[in-house]
């Protein structure tokens, strides 16, 4: 089975400049997730969908982040215009369902350095 | 609000030796709890969960966890590390009626001698 799959994986940019990253969930997951981890910390979730729709972008800084999920497959996060703290791994992740017992599978993450 | 505490940021235990990562929650109602792994450059692998059905969990690569109500614990153990252990480990809780999405803690890193 494959597993989550995001690109790129790495990806340098200058302050002020827009990126955009892409996840390819596991087949037939219907929860998307995208998290934030900053160097040191733990990740921190971003926004999560179920099928296309949002479920919780609370602590999506909407004036410079935005994400998508057309089809219900796969997804986009961009960074516009990105900030010398927007530094960190972006991690995708899927699951069958939103349940609280269900696991999620994570990407490798692409790693993101602002400069 | 629900949170995790993982005390220690870095373990150094030596090969062969007793694993302890700690970890504790808040919630005001029980919640499911999470232990991943992530190796460099790579993303978060689930290393065992508790989901209220027994206290010992036991998970991959020879890891458990107990989870003890109340001490609010979810510590994670192994009782020989091998070098292959070395990794960052997170604990994580789900948020009650709120989805499947985690909350982690900061993480401990392990470092294994030999």
């Amino acid at each position: 089975e494959a597993g989550v799959a995001q690109s790129p994986r790495y990806k340098i940019i200058e302050k002020r400049q827009s990126v955009a990253f892409w996840c390819n969930p596991i087949s037939g997951h219907a929860t998307l997730y995208w998290y934030q981890q900053i160097l040191g910390q733990g990740p921190k979730l971003l926004i999560q969908f179920q099928n296309n729709g949002v479920v919780d972008d609370s602590q999506l800084p909407k004036d410079r982040f935005s994400a998508e999920r057309l089809k219900g497959v796969d997804s986009t996060l961009k960074i516009q215009p990105a900030k010398l703290e927007d530094s960190a791994v972006y991690l995708c992740a899927s699951s069958f369902s939103d349940a609280m017992n269900t696991e999620a599978f994570f990407g490798q993450g692409t790693r993101l350095t602002v400069v | 609000a629900q949170s995790v505490t993982q005390l220690g940021s870095h373990v150094s235990v030596s090969e062969g030796a007793l694993v302890l990562l700690r970890c504790n929650y808040s919630s005001s109602v029980p919640p499911y709890l999470f232990w991943y792994v992530q190796y460099p450059n790579q993303g978060l692998q689930l290393l065992l969960k508790y989901t209220s059905a027994a206290t010992l969990v036991k998970g991959i690569n020879g890891f458990e966890a107990e989870f003890k109500k109340s001490e609010t614990s979810f510590h994670l153990t192994k009782p020989s590390a091998h070098m292959s252990d070395a990794a960052e480990y997170f604990c994580a809780v789900s948020r009650y009626n709120q989805g499947g999405k985690l909350i982690f803690g900061q993480g401990t890193e392990l470092s294994v001698k030999p």
